[in-house]
């Protein structure tokens, strides 16, 4: 099964809003990354939290880290509809650089 | 520009044929990976490359492979022995495959066997 897995799986706001998504994962790791993938395109890179860190933040992204829960969340405020794509966390299990991806959050903004 | 191409965009194969999709990349990346993605899924790693003439099969190989005799190109063959190969591929590299950093993605090919 995937090591990552996102939660919700759909979300709809409106323009303006915030929209959190999380990511759960089962083993150890070294670092856990956040992708953005807009519609049959490639994945871009949001943003990375190692294993040692709590919260990160990136313009409108803040990404927490708890390794003790084994979760991580992904905020974005101030949505706006170009923020309308699918989101995936990937971690990397400690020992390897290999990555597994979530199944994603698909999050649609509407004006 | 600096990033990477894949090449076509859209590929259509009839069953019982091999077929190689192209990645290349201009980044000086030491690191390159295959991933495959069906519909509402994450992405399934599939070949991956530490260095040039190096490479290592990920989660789901079978009735794949690739050759890494560049630094900026490892393309990825889909044979007729992969049994559902419909589906979209992405290519991605990172300047190491140690450092566990970013990944950079290509935008992808679509392949549809009929």
């Amino acid at each position: 099964s995937q090591q990552g897995e996102e939660d919700p799986q759909a979300l709809s706001i409106q323009e303006g809003e915030n929209a959190t998504m999380n990511c759960s994962y089962k083993t150890s790791i070294n670092n856990l990354q956040w992708y953005r993938q807009n519609s049959g395109r490639g994945l871009v890179h949001l943003i990375l939290i190692r294993s040692n860190e709590r919260e990160k933040h990136s313009g409108r992204l803040r990404v927490t880290l708890d390794t003790s829960k084994k979760s991580s969340s992904l905020l974005i405020t101030a949505s706006r509809a170009a923020d309308t794509a699918s989101y995936f966390c990937a971690t990397a299990t400690s020992g390897t650089y290999k990555y597994i991806f979530g199944t994603g959050t698909r999050l649609k903004v509407l004006a | 520009d600096g990033g990477i191409t894949q090449s076509p965009k859209y590929l259509f194969r009839k069953e019982g044929q091999n077929v190689t999709l192209s990645c290349e990349q201009n980044l000086n990346h030491d690191a390159m990976y295959w991933y495959r993605q069906d519909p509402g899924q994450g992405l399934r790693l599939i070949y991956y490359s530490q260095i040039v003439n190096d490479f290592q099969k990920g989660d789901i190989a079978e009735g794949y492979s690739v050759s890494r005799e560049k630094k900026e190109s490892f393309p990825l063959t889909v044979t007729s022995a992969q049994k559902n190969p419909t589906a979209f591929y992405l290519c991605a590299s990172s300047i190491t495959y140690m450092t566990g950093g970013e990944q950079y993605f290509g935008p992808g090919t679509r392949l549809t066997v009929t």
